[in-house]
């Protein structure tokens, strides 16, 4: 079965300096990775996302994503966070057409960014 | 530019009574999705559709039915209301299985039982 694993709950950051999020996962064949981002009473919203090609890519907000395949993570990044930045994000997973897993995608518990001004 | 809409946001239900959940599309979309989301939880599936006329469980289907008559359209049924299904309620649509393209998700609906 797929999983994603989120470590951190909560991570804190002061304004004007690089945050990270950390995401790893399990899936069968190649992944489709998607972060996304929650602010208050609000659905989630689509950030980045990791098909194949460059191991970073880039997204919305100025948000960019590492991916990693032989530690099987996907951390998101930010070189200089905003206040305005604050809120829940939540890593997903599904596994790539044709690999023979689940095309449902599975997503983390969430983490909260806090960044303090 | 509507894309994923769910009512109502917010609704407050006694224990037992029934209620459906609305979620429309318009964005042509055939994969449609009901979560629930609780604290510190993350989202957990309760059901899906790959089709008008065709629904399958999800992690968390218990006390839930679901419907499928159009695309557009994606009901969520409680049929005796417990307690334990207070939560906040998003639905998300996506292309399909062979799609590289993320889900698109709802603003909720916020649901209290007491």
């Amino acid at each position: 079965a797929q999983s994603v694993a989120q470590p951190e709950d909560q991570v804190n950051v002061a304004e004007g300096n690089p945050l990270t999020v950390k995401c790893t996962y399990s899936v069968s064949g190649n992944p489709y990775l998607f972060w996304y981002v929650q602010y208050p009473n609000r659905g989630l919203q689509f950030l980045l996302k990791y098909i194949t090609g460059d191991n970073l890519v880039k997204g919305s907000y100025g948000f960019e994503a590492e991916f990693n395949k032989s530690q099987t993570s996907f951390h998101l990044k930010k070189p200089s966070a905003l206040v305005s930045d604050s809120a829940l994000y939540f890593c997903a997973v599904r596994a790539a057409p044709s690999s023979g897993g689940s095309y449902i995608p599975t997503f983390g518990r969430g983490t909260s960014l806090i960044v303090h001004p | 530019n509507a894309g994923v809409t769910q009512t109502p946001k917010f609704r407050i239900l006694k224990i037992g009574q029934s209620m459906t959940l609305q979620c429309t599309q318009d964005m042509n979309h055939n994969y449609m999705y009901w979560y629930r989301q609780d604290p510190g939880m993350g989202l957990k599936l309760i059901y899906y559709s790959v089709g008008a006329g065709i629904t399958d469980k999800g992690e968390v289907p218990n006390g839930y039915n679901v419907s499928r008559s159009t695309t557009e359209d994606f009901p969520l049924r409680l049929e005796l209301a417990a307690p334990s299904q207070t939560s906040v309620y998003f639905c998300a649509s996506s292309s399909g299985d062979t799609s590289n393209q993320p889900q698109h998700f709802g603003d909720g609906t916020r649901l209290s039982i007491l």
